[in-house]
């Protein structure tokens, strides 16, 4: 597609499971994102990884989380043993290396934790 | 730390009427700044940007201020139409890390009625 996909687009699961979240960028786009959103709360910037660069991880809550990018391409994005403040919509994003500042999202992953 | 900020969590506005939705930030260093626009279960979409070198910028029906001096920012939309009801995300671009991450205020939720 044309767009950033992303899947599952909605996701249930029981406290202290793991899950994981997948996002396919728009082709040809260097730079993805995660970001979260919490009910009532801005986008929290989790992790931004670009080219061949080490990612930066800077936003990532704890280290029950973590992300990889593999072949430049697909992202998955991995919760490890959730909790019920993990509850939240995860938007990916890319952009294009060199195009300016504009990041493009998909329609986000949104999880919840029972 | 609160680096961008929208302190009105919700607008509401007569259509025909002009919307202002404003944001301030706290980092010197942003170069650039973007308002994102996003509806119900969808992930945001990008509206309008400008570069800390210009101080309007306008695009049909939006235009974005900046004010450097007082670290403000405001997105105007005239007329407002119904369609317009969203809630908008400011973000800034360039805090002095050595990535392109975009941090985001919490929104403001607009609401044009007919």
């Amino acid at each position: 597609g044309a767009g950033v996909s992303q899947s599952p687009s909605n996701k249930v699961t029981e406290k202290g499971k793991d899950v994981e979240l997948r996002c396919d960028p728009i082709s040809g786009h260097t730079a993805l994102y995660w970001y979260r959103q919490s009910l009532g709360q801005g986008l929290e910037f989790l992790i931004y990884f670009q080219g061949n660069s080490a990612p930066d991880k800077s936003g990532l809550p704890s280290d029950r989380f973590s992300a990889e990018r593999t072949g430049g391409s697909v992202s998955t994005l991995t919760i490890q043993r959730t909790q019920q403040e993990d509850s939240a919509v995860y938007l990916c994003a890319s952009s294009p290396q060199g195009a300016g500042y504009t990041i493009y999202f998909g329609e986000g992953s949104w999880l919840t934790v029972v | 730390d609160q680096q961008v900020k929208q302190n009105s969590p919700s607008l509401s506005v007569q259509e025909g009427r002009i919307s202002i939705l404003n944001c301030d930030y706290t980092n010197s260093m942003f170069d650039y700044f973007l308002w994102y626009k996003k509806y119900p279960a969808e992930g945001p979409t990008f509206l309008i940007s400008i570069s800390s070198i210009k101080d309007k910028n306008e695009d049909g029906r939006f235009t974005v201020f900046l004010n450097k001096s007082a670290k403000h920012l405001s997105l105007h939309i005239v007329p407002s139409q119904p369609g317009d009801s969203a809630v908008y995300f400011c973000a800034a671009r360039g805090d002095g890390g050595a990535t392109n991450k975009l941090i985001f205020g919490t929104g403001t939720l607009l609401a044009v009625q007919p």
